[in-house]
């Protein structure tokens, strides 16, 4: 299947502090990426539709501004969490669209605001 | 909004046991998606049903798509340790192809 790749794995930062996400598509181009955030035992919940070129769509709740996307080319897409406070402690999953009616999922960032 | 809700919502069973998992909603989706998550890291793609009354096979795994497309079973037989894990389904309305999750369901298989 395709592969998405998502960097950092894992960040700790201090409280205040902005975090950059990476979710790159490596082997097909995506022109949509997803960015979803899951908390502890929980399902995912979609937070925004990120289209090349564009700019991104947020669900409803989701601070546009303190949730930055940024979608510069068809293999990359970055959500940067900006002044980032505890509650925006989570898991980050991004996924990427084939355009064949299925998504493939990166493998992930644990952001921890301390 | 649509919702999928899933039941149950957690299940632990010895090994070598049958269980079914549920996924229903009130929403027709165009598709509908099963993935399997552990701890730690992204879902992974089990299969898509597409056709109402569709039945796909993998290996133990048989997933169900309804008549209606509005519902989903996922059966597994004979239930290893190995297939312990977070399982979600998650249905496509095909709008901004964006995809629903279901609550998902916390299987643990005993050994």
């Amino acid at each position: 299947g395709a592969v998405v790749s998502q960097h950092p794995s894992r960040v700790i930062c201090k409280s205040g502090t902005s975090v950059k996400i990476e979710c790159r598509s490596l082997d097909f181009q995506a022109t949509t990426m997803f960015w979803y955030r899951q908390f502890p035992k929980q399902s995912l919940m979609l937070m925004a539709t990120s289209n090349e070129g564009s700019k991104a769509t947020y669900e409803q709740g989701v601070e546009k501004d303190k949730f930055l996307i940024n979608h510069a080319s068809l293999t990359l897409s970055t959500l940067t969490v900006t002044s980032a406070h505890p509650e925006d402690s989570s898991f980050y999953i991004c996924s990427a669209d084939t355009g064949i009616d299925t998504q493939y999922f990166g493998p992930g960032t644990r952001l921890t605001v301390l | 909004t649509q919702l999928l809700e899933q039941s149950p919502q957690f299940l632990s069973i010895q090994e070598g046991e049958n269980l079914t998992v549920y996924c229903n909603s009130s929403s027709v989706f165009s598709s509908l998606q099963w993935y399997r998550q552990e701890p730690g890291e992204g879902p992974v793609l089990l299969v898509t049903v597409v056709t109402g009354g569709e039945v796909k096979k993998l290996k133990r795994l048989t997933f169900q798509f309804g008549d209606a497309r509005k519902d989903s079973s996922l059966h597994i037989t004979a239930a290893q340790p190995g297939d312990t894990g977070l399982y979600l389904c998650a249905g496509d309305s095909g709008s901004a192809r964006q995809l629903t999750f279901g609550s998902g369901t916390q299987l643990t298989v005993l050994p």
